[in-house]
């Protein structure tokens, strides 16, 4: 199973609210990612857990903060986000590390963020 | 750092005919090499990978795509494309031993298959 689950699928949120996105995995992969996506561009990282520290913040907005409560989840919590923010984030994971190394990255279908 | 290049944003092709997607890399170390696609209002989803060895990679749904260290190049091919692989095809990079790094990817290619 390489099955990486994210919801909601679609979220529209105010520029005052707070909301979370979550992601799941049950591949026993040690290392999470969040990307954004905007329309028609590549994704692009923002964060990387690993072994449920955070290891790589790609200098992204303190009104974007993500948690990782177990090695199976992914959080993302967003406050006062702005129009700009709106774009798809997708959540990722890979096993991160082992002799037998294979880094690729397994991305779940994305939640669609419009910010009114 | 990595970088990936894209030459094509669009390639038409008709269907049943053959087609290739080019991906060029830069880097300073050593890299890994994928190709993912991405229907609409999908996620991403792997299609081959080079980690290391055979220079020629199979993946899922017909595609392959050949390694080649002195043009920096991971080109994708497919010998006879079909109307459900019409979507936007990514190349991508992650640094070799470098743990749980991101991956960085090109601008990606949108593969239009003409009836």
């Amino acid at each position: 199973d390489t099955e990486v689950t994210q919801t909601p699928k679609h979220l529209v949120m105010g520029m005052t609210n707070k909301k979370s996105l979550k992601c799941e995995q049950h591949m026993g992969h040690r290392a999470m990612y969040w990307y954004k996506q905007k329309a028609k561009k590549p994704p692009e990282l923002m964060f990387v857990y690993s072994y449920e520290k955070l290891s790589i913040n790609e200098s992204v907005p303190s009104r974007f903060s993500p948690e990782c409560p177990n090695s199976s989840l992914l959080n993302l919590h967003l406050h006062a986000l702005q129009p700009e923010d709106s774009a798809l984030y997708l959540c990722a994971s890979s096993q991160g590390r082992g002799l037998a190394v294979h880094y690729e990255q397994y991305f779940g279908p994305g939640t669609r963020l419009t910010v009114t | 750092a990595q970088s990936v290049t894209q030459l094509d944003s669009q390639v038409p092709v008709f269907e049943e005919a053959p087609v290739e997607l080019r991906c060029n890399y830069s880097s300073s170390v050593s890299v890994y090499l994928f190709w993912y696609v991405q229907y609409p209002n999908q996620g991403l989803q792997l299609l081959l990978k080079y980690l290391s060895g055979s220079t020629l990679v199979k993946g899922i749904n017909g595609f392959e795509a050949e390694f080649n260290k002195s043009q920096t190049s991971f080109h994708l091919r497919k010998p006879s494309v079909h109307i459900s692989d019409t979507a936007e095809y990514f190349c991508a990079v992650s640094r070799w031993g470098g743990g749980a790094d991101g991956l960085t990817f090109g601008k990606g290619t949108h593969l239009i298959i003409q009836p």
